[in-house]
């Protein structure tokens, strides 16, 4: 199926356990972000790709780890996970900045993740 | 103080009236403005963007940028109960909280 696609949809996970969110898209989109959604806070991002095997740190990098190794996947890991990792996490993509147009956002349906 | 803020409501409009959404930013550079629409439990979806001072129409939305007062809106008119959900403004990659609009029938 064409789109940006997250999994789990929910997940819930204990502190100090490692997690990993997934993120997959068809567009072969150039950029995918990370961000989570906290009541009060609104979305933050947490990192961004430009392209494979690029990365960089978003507004809230810490305790989060992602890769890049293929275009059309960007999963987040969570090393350590703490209780204010709570969170709804949405994985977006966009095209290549070649012109402002390309500058929207294409969100996943994002995971809902409790750290008990 | 945030980089894009918003109020966040909730705005109470009865159907058919026109809403207004507002949203400030702290940034003089920034070239790219857009609205996002949020449903209870859904992904962001965009439903406007703009990138030139004054008005850009699509059906009955309409986007306004000032630049020099750094202010950016979204008019809904005609409102209906299916506009009921959260507005995210966002400057560039960066998001305000998001204004609750709540349309009554």
């Amino acid at each position: 199926d064409a789109g940006i696609t997250q999994s789990p949809r929910y997940k819930i996970t204990e502190t100090g356990r490692q997690v990993t969110l997934m993120c997959h898209q068809t567009w072969s989109h150039s950029y995918m972000f990370w961000y989570r959604q906290d009541l009060g806070h609104g979305l933050r991002l947490i990192y961004y790709s430009a392209a494979a095997d690029i990365t960089d740190k978003g507004e809230v990098p810490d305790g989060y780890v992602v890769s890049r190794s293929k275009t059309e996947n960007f999963p987040l890991t969570l090393e350590s996970a703490t209780r204010s990792q709570t969170s709804v996490y949405f994985c977006a993509s966009r095209g290549p900045t070649t012109s402002t147009t390309n500058e929207k956002l294409f969100f996943g349906s994002g995971t809902q993740l409790s750290v008990l | 103080q945030k980089e894009v803020e918003q109020n966040s409501g909730p705005l109470s409009v009865p159907e058919g009236a026109i809403a207004s959404l507002n949203c400030t930013y702290s940034d003089r550079g920034s070239q790219s403005f857009f609205w996002y629409r949020q449903y209870s439990g859904k992904s962001p979806e965009l439903i406007m963007f703009i990138y030139s001072n004054g008005d850009k129409e699509d059906g009955r939305f309409t986007a306004q940028l000032n630049k020099a007062s750094q202010y950016v809106s979204l008019l809904i008119r005609d409102s209906q109960p299916s506009d009921s959900a959260t507005y995210l403004c966002a400057v560039r990659l960066v998001f305000g909280t998001g204004t609750r609009l709540l349309v009554s029938p």
